[in-house]
């Protein structure tokens, strides 16, 4: 079966510099999730969109920004990263629209971004 | 949503039936019980939840007590790949992922 597919699946970039990741969710699903996982830490909600609006927000910081498109993909993007931006970030999708209702989440493998 | 605690680590013979509990002491009437794991490095994975009645589906089970203020997941015969983190989540119904709140959990780890 189809699952979530995040891109790239390792990214290292400099401090200041910027970063863009992508995830793909699985075929019909219109929501989609971003999960921060700092070296050692809890996964962190960052924010969700379903059907191309945001639905939800929680720690995302200001440098951050991310955007649902017409086909349903994500992508998250991050200026000015700093080394605190090291981290696993996960996206996830499920399907929420067209009658479903407490339908799980289906997480990707996640991309791992190094800020050096 | 409500806090959660868990124990910190637990261990468990490989077949034999491995039970994760979970207090919940402070859930409204409208939190349900969500079970996530995380295998080393990889994305959350939901298990199982549930409102009120015990649920099982081809992973696990999950018994909530009648007060509802705990409940316990139940991994029937544990293999070596169910080693992981376990997460007890309360929130509101609806399923998704809408603001997780994955605090510590559990640390399964089984031996062979």
């Amino acid at each position: 079966a189809a699952g979530v597919i995040q891109s790239p699946r390792h990214l290292i970039k400099e401090k200041r510099e910027t970063a863009t990741l992508k995830c793909y969710p699985i075929p019909r699903h219109d929501t989609v999730y971003w999960y921060q996982q700092g070296p050692g830490q809890d996964p962190q909600f960052l924010i969700s969109f379903y059907e191309k609006m945001q639905s939800d927000k929680g720690s995302i910081p200001d440098r951050f920004s991310a955007q649902q498109f017409s086909d349903y993909h994500s992508e998250l993007n991050m200026s000015s990263l700093e080394l605190g931006d090291s981290a696993l970030y996960f996206c996830a999708s499920s399907l929420r629209g067209q009658g479903a209702w407490n339908t799980e989440a289906f997480f990707g493998q996640g991309t791992r971004l190094t800020v050096v | 949503d409500a806090k959660t605690t868990q124990p910190t680590s637990m261990d468990c013979a490989e077949g034999r039936a491995a039970n994760l509990p979970c207090n919940h002491s402070t859930i409204s009437g409208n939190e349900y019980v969500y079970w996530y794991r995380q295998i080393h490095s990889q994305g959350p994975q939901y298990i199982i939840h549930g409102l009120k009645n015990n649920e099982t589906n081809e992973m696990a089970s999950l018994i909530i007590t009648e007060d509802r203020k705990s409940s316990t997941l139940i991994l029937p015969h544990a293999t070596l790949r169910d080693t992981a983190v376990y997460y007890c989540i309360v929130r509101v119904g609806g399923g998704g992922a809408d603001g997780l709140t994955f605090g510590k959990g559990t640390h399964l780890i089984i031996q062979p």
